[in-house]
């Protein structure tokens, strides 16, 4: 059973345009987090799905930060117009039971 | 709302010596509880949790940890480390009735030789 797969690792945008991070939870898990690592810091949640729906997102920026988790394909977490305080390390997490969570090796947003 | 404090930000330990992580949390509701590690450039990787029962929790690698609830802690430990312990360690919290994981800060752990 493979893990959490996360891509792409690393990322580098520049500030303005758009970054897409993708996750592709464990095979029978249907709840999906992001939680995102700045420097020295440590996780901080962000967005809770589930298949179609955002369960919670009361951890997401109001502006230019979104979420989503298709039917069919993986999550995205989708960050407009970068500035370069986006620059952090976003983790996924699944989770087959609301309770243990599974994370991925992560991607490192570089904002120049 | 949970939060999470862990009380050392670094800790340095020589190798095959013990050490303890400490964790404290605060909450108005039953909590579950859990340790991660962080290895380099790495995702998390679940050290243990307690979720109920027993209040001493073995996990992999060697390391436990203990409930104490009447004290809202939640200390990891490991009798004897071996250098590829260094990494960061965080401990986390989430409500029974949640969905989502509130971490502290992490220690980051260095064994030396």
């Amino acid at each position: 059973n493979a893990g959490v797969m996360q891509n792409p690792r690393h990322l580098v945008r520049r500030r303005g345009q758009e970054a897409r991070l993708r996750c592709s939870p464990m095979k029978g898990h249907s709840h999906v987090y992001w939680y995102r690592q700045l420097p020295e810091e440590g996780l901080k949640f962000m967005v809770y799905l589930q298949k179609e729906n955002i369960i919670d997102e009361s951890g997401m920026p109001k502006e230019r930060f979104s979420a989503e988790f298709p039917k069919e394909g993986p999550s995205i977490l989708r960050i407009q117009q970068v500035v370069r305080g986006d620059s952090a390390a976003y983790f996924c997490a699944s989770s087959p039971n609301l309770i243990e969570l599974f994370f991925g090796s992560g991607t490192q947003l570089s904002v120049l | 709302a949970q939060s999470v404090t862990q009380l050392d930000s670094q800790v340095p330990v020589f190798e095959e010596a013990p050490v303890e992580l400490r964790c404290n949390y605060s909450s108005s509701v039953s909590v579950y509880l859990f340790w991660y590690v962080q290895y380099p450039n790495q995702g998390l990787q679940l050290l243990l949790k307690y979720l109920s029962g027993s209040t001493l929790v073995k996990g992999i690698n060697g390391f436990e940890a203990e409930f104490n609830k009447s004290q809202t802690s939640f200390h990891l430990r490991k009798p004897s480390v071996h250098i590829s312990d260094t990494a960061e360690y965080f401990c986390a919290v989430s409500a029974r009735a949640g969905n989502k994981l509130t971490f502290g800060g992490g220690t980051r752990v260095l064994v030396k030789p």
